[in-house]
């Protein structure tokens, strides 16, 4: 059974500090990785997807690497601003399904 | 498109009440995931469809919870009776197998307390 484990649970940073968010799964044969930001009382919305075939996948300011042999994935976001607090989510295909981290809840101090 | 839409977005209701949670897909997908979101087990599946037929339903948690899709563009979680550890975010997600994009697509999201 795929496990989804994300450190830490919870980061606080003042506004302009880069941010690392890890990721990290037991079962190494993925086809894809994703990274998902779910705001207070909202859904989540799919940031960045990663495929087995690639080390890394860009968006903006946000920076996504994949390391399947080692069972990881790493979520970097530059220059942080308060609009990044959220909970950020990994999660992994199994078969149609998705297995979700637990998340690393953000807070951007202005 | 406007996205999954998900209601009620809130439901309170009593211990041993029925609840009907709905969910239309965004159109053309043949995918419809039913989640819950709580503080203890966080994010789990509980049962997913394709081309309106359940496939995987090992997340339902008890005899209590059931779920159908009458068509492509409409499907309903039910909870009868409700108890109060249902007390969840309830989500539904689609996303199409074609085209190339392999993400699921989330809705607002159905908030149920059980008293």
């Amino acid at each position: 059974k795929q496990e989804v484990t994300q450190i830490p649970a919870a980061l606080s940073v003042p506004e302009g500090e880069n941010l690392v968010l890890n990721c990290s799964f037991t079962d190494s044969a993925i086809y894809n990785l994703q990274w998902f930001r779910q705001d207070p009382g909202k859904g989540l919305t799919s940031l960045l997807l990663i495929q087995s075939s690639q080390r890394e996948q860009t968006s903006g300011r946000l920076n996504a690497s994949l390391d399947k042999s080692s069972g990881r994935s790493t979520l970097y976001i530059a220059a942080s601003q308060p609009g990044d607090s959220a909970t950020y989510l990994c999660a992994v295909p199994n078969d149609y399904k998705l297995s979700f981290g637990a998340g690393t809840t953000v807070t951007v101090r202005a | 498109d406007a996205g999954v839409i998900q209601s009620p977005r809130h439901e309170v209701t009593e211990m041993g009440q029925e609840v009907t949670l709905r969910c239309k897909p965004i159109s053309g997908h043949d995918y419809l995931f039913w989640y819950r979101q709580t503080m203890m087990r966080g994010l789990e599946l509980l049962i997913y469809f394709n081309n309106n037929v359940p496939i995987d339903d090992s997340g339902m948690p008890e005899d209590r919870f059931s779920a159908k899709m009458p068509n492509a563009s409409f499907s309903t979680l039910k909870i009868q009776p409700s108890e109060p550890r249902d007390s969840a975010v309830y989500f539904c997600a689609s996303r199409n197998s074609g085209g190339g994009v392999d993400t699921q697509y989330f809705g607002p999201g159905t908030r149920l307390t059980v008293l």
